[in-house]
């Protein structure tokens, strides 16, 4: 069963860039059919898609953070990584990796990191 | 955009009984692409219900999904202790949106 590990730094300053990587265990992250993607959630508030990566490196974002946000993959590694620059206040978040199933699950997320918390703070 | 809507915010009910929890969109989409997940404190979401009414692995069977269009009802036949919790739908398509959630409290 795979398994996703998200790493990085819990605490960055305003104006700063976050940079997360996500470790995937148990199962290539060159398998198709699958998007690796990014999820944040605010605190006491609901799921916010960041955006995903295909294996090729097809990236897609969302349009509300599409400016600021990359994503990549190291296929030799087996991660794939966050970068999120101009970081304010409102980016506080806990910040999940997850896989997105296009044909097992029909666009659903199976798999999951345990999520780590990321704060914007001086 | 499309918008997901879920009601109640909130669902207070006692363990044994009934859940029905509503999901509607803002303009139709496909129930090959709808999704519940579960999430609990501390916890990151889990699949429940994919395509609408498709159980995932290891989900008990008094977790059911249906619906079409824009309306779609997760229903939890009879609640266990362990089944309150926040609950989401989600859509994929050309962007992924989710609800806003349902949170399902203890009466």
């Amino acid at each position: 069963q795979v398994q996703l590990q998200e790493s990085g730094p819990g605490l960055v300053k305003p104006s700063q860039t976050l940079s997360l990587t996500c470790t995937v265990s148990g199962g290539s992250i060159n398998s198709g059919g699958y998007y690796w993607s990014w999820i944040r959630q605010h605190p006491g508030e609901g799921l916010e898609w960041i955006g995903y990566i295909f294996y090729s490196g097809s990236t897609y974002y969302n349009p509300s953070l599409k400016s600021r946000v990359t994503i990549s993959i190291d296929t030799s590694k087996n991660q794939f990584s966050l970068k999120l620059n101009s970081l304010t206040a409102a980016d506080t978040a806990v910040y999940y990796c997850a896989r997105l199933s296009y044909f097992d699950t029909n666009g659903s997320f199976d798999s999951w990191g345990q999520g780590t918390l990321v704060t914007v703070s001086s | 955009e499309i918008v997901l809507t879920q009601s109640p915010g909130t669902l207070s009910l006692s363990p044994g009984e009934r859940a029905t929890l509503s999901c509607r969109a803002s303009q139709s989409v496909d129930s090959n692409y709808l999704t519940w997940y579960q999430q609990k404190p501390g916890q990151a979401p889990r699949l429940l219900i994919y395509g609408a009414s498709s159980r995932a692995t290891g989900i008990p069977d008094r977790f059911s999904g249906s619906g079409s269009g824009t309306d779609f009802t997760l229903t939890i036949s009879r609640l266990e202790p362990e089944d309150f919790a926040v609950y989401y739908c989600q859509d994929y398509g050309t962007l992924i949106t989710f609800g806003q959630g349902t949170r399902l409290e203890i009466k």
